[in-house]
């Protein structure tokens, strides 16, 4: 059975430093790994998917790695403003799973003024 | 775009009672997700349409049942509400005729069990 685990739970950085939050998984056979981000009250908003045959996915200030052989994704955020606090997850879909995903627990992220 | 839909956004049930959670999409996504997400356990499926006129179990998928009545609505049942269904419900679409697409979110339904 797929494990997917993020730690730290929790973070706390001041404004302008850059954010790295990981991401493991136990089963290397993953369809995508997608990063999503929950603001509080709210559902869940897409980042970036990295497909299996990907090694980084790039969107303005974030960047996520995937490396397969390790199961371990990384989520760079560059140069943190406040409105970056909010709830990161990670997802993985397997292959032949019909879209479904398996989440991480999530890391809640505090940028600090 | 409103994306997804999620009817009601809070609900306060008593132990035993029924009620339907009500989800649509207006982006001819062929496949829909229900999720439940409980404090420090991430989102957990409880099932899923592939397709219309397709239904499977998910992780979780005791005291709940599932209809997909058409290509844009998804809806979740639960026949008789227990505390420990207390949570967070929400609902998700995604094409699986694409591949590699995310899927989209709709805000969640608030449940509390009594």
């Amino acid at each position: 059975k797929q494990e997917v685990t993020q730690i730290p739970a929790a973070l706390s950085v001041p404004e302008g430093e850059n954010l790295v939050l990981n991401c493991s998984f136990t089963d290397s056979a993953i369809y995508n790994l997608q990063w999503f981000r929950q603001d509080p009250g709210k559902g869940l908003t897409s980042l970036l998917l990295i497909q299996s045959s990907q090694r980084e996915q790039t969107s303005g200030r974030l960047n996520a790695s995937l490396d397969k052989s390790s199961g371990r994704s990384t989520l760079y955020i560059a140069a943190s403003q406040p409105g970056d606090s909010a709830t990161y997850l990670c997802a993985v879909q397997l292959t032949d799973s019909w879209g479904k995903l398996q989440f991480g627990a999530g890391t809640q992220v505090v940028v600090t003024p | 775009n409103a994306g997804v839909t999620q009817t009601p956004k809070f609900q306060v049930l008593k132990t035993g009672q029924s009620m339907t959670l009500q989800c649509a999409q207006d982006m001819n996504h062929n496949s829909m997700y229900w999720y439940r997400q409980d404090p420090g356990m991430g989102l957990r499926l409880i099932y899923y349409s592939a397709s219309e006129g397709t239904t499977d179990k998910g992780e979780v998928p005791n005291g709940y049942n599932v209809s997909r009545l058409n290509k844009r609505e998804f809806s979740l049942r639960l026949e008789s509400a227990a505390p420990s269904q207390t949570s967070v419900y929400f609902c998700a679409s995604s094409d699986m005729g694409v591949s590699n697409q995310p899927q989209h979110f709709g805000d969640g339904t608030r449940l509390s069990i009594l």
